[in-house]
């Protein structure tokens, strides 16, 4: 299958600062990527929908100028936690759908977050 | 809108043993997909399957199978003669695919456990 590459896969950081995370689709064309925050022992929830070259849309709730998306190629998407605080501690995870349409979403390794 | 149940949280079997994880699922398109991922303890999705909402044929992969009923919309997934290695968490998700990026919906996970 088509792979997804999520870096870092783990960070810490102080309160405060900001952290970027970044998904690359290594073998395939990413029009659309997702990404998705996981709290422990709980389920992946949608936070926002990015597609190459244009604003992402957000879920509900999620604040857009607190977690900012950027998508500026077929490959590459970012998700920048800003001002971080210990609340935003985490485990994000991205995926990628092929521009060819294929509706299987190649998900990355996720990455965890700890705000200090 | 789209709503995704997997009513056990966990379950807990010796190896060897078959198990079923259920899937319940709810949505008003008539063409979506469902989807099982694994999600062992290093947290990176695994996908394992993806079932079109036109093809109600059961599928077997080795030790796996997946039942598709419609007409209870439902989406079962069975491990026959479970090994240690199967232990995750096991997340279904449905995909709809009418505007909305194949955007998917994940229910909460069942924590797989295989003791040996």
């Amino acid at each position: 299958g088509a792979v997804v590459s999520q870096h870092p896969s783990r960070v810490i950081c102080k309160s405060g600062t900001s952290v970027k995370i970044e998904c690359r689709s290594l073998d395939f064309q990413a029009t659309t990527m997702f990404w998705y925050r996981q709290f422990p022992k709980q389920s992946l929830m949608l936070m926002a929908t990015s597609n190459e070259g244009s604003k992402a849309t957000y879920e509900q709730g999620v604040e857009k100028d607190k977690f900012l998306i950027n998508h500026a190629s077929l490959t590459l998407s970012t998700l920048t936690v800003t001002s971080a605080h210990p609340e935003d501690s985490s485990f994000y995870i991205c995926s990628a759908r092929d521009r060819q349409g294929f509706t299987e979403a190649f998900f990355g390794q996720g990455t965890r977050l700890t705000v200090v | 809108a789209q709503k995704v149940t997997q009513a056990q949280t966990e379950i807990s079997v010796v190896e060897k043993e078959d198990v079923t994880l259920d899937c319940v699922y709810e949505t008003r398109d008539t063409t979506y997909y469902l989807f099982w991922y694994k999600q062992p303890p290093s947290g990176e999705l695994v996908f394992l399957i993806r079932r079109n909402s036109f093809d109600e044929q059961n599928e077997i992969s080795g030790r796996y199978s997946w039942n598709f009923q419609k007409s209870t919309s439902s989406f079962n997934f069975t491990i026959t003669a479970s090994q240690v290695v199967d232990s995750a968490v096991y997340f279904c998700a449905l995909s709809e695919i009418a505007g909305s990026n194949y955007k998917l919906t994940f229910g909460k996970g069942t924590l797989l456990t295989v003791n040996p």
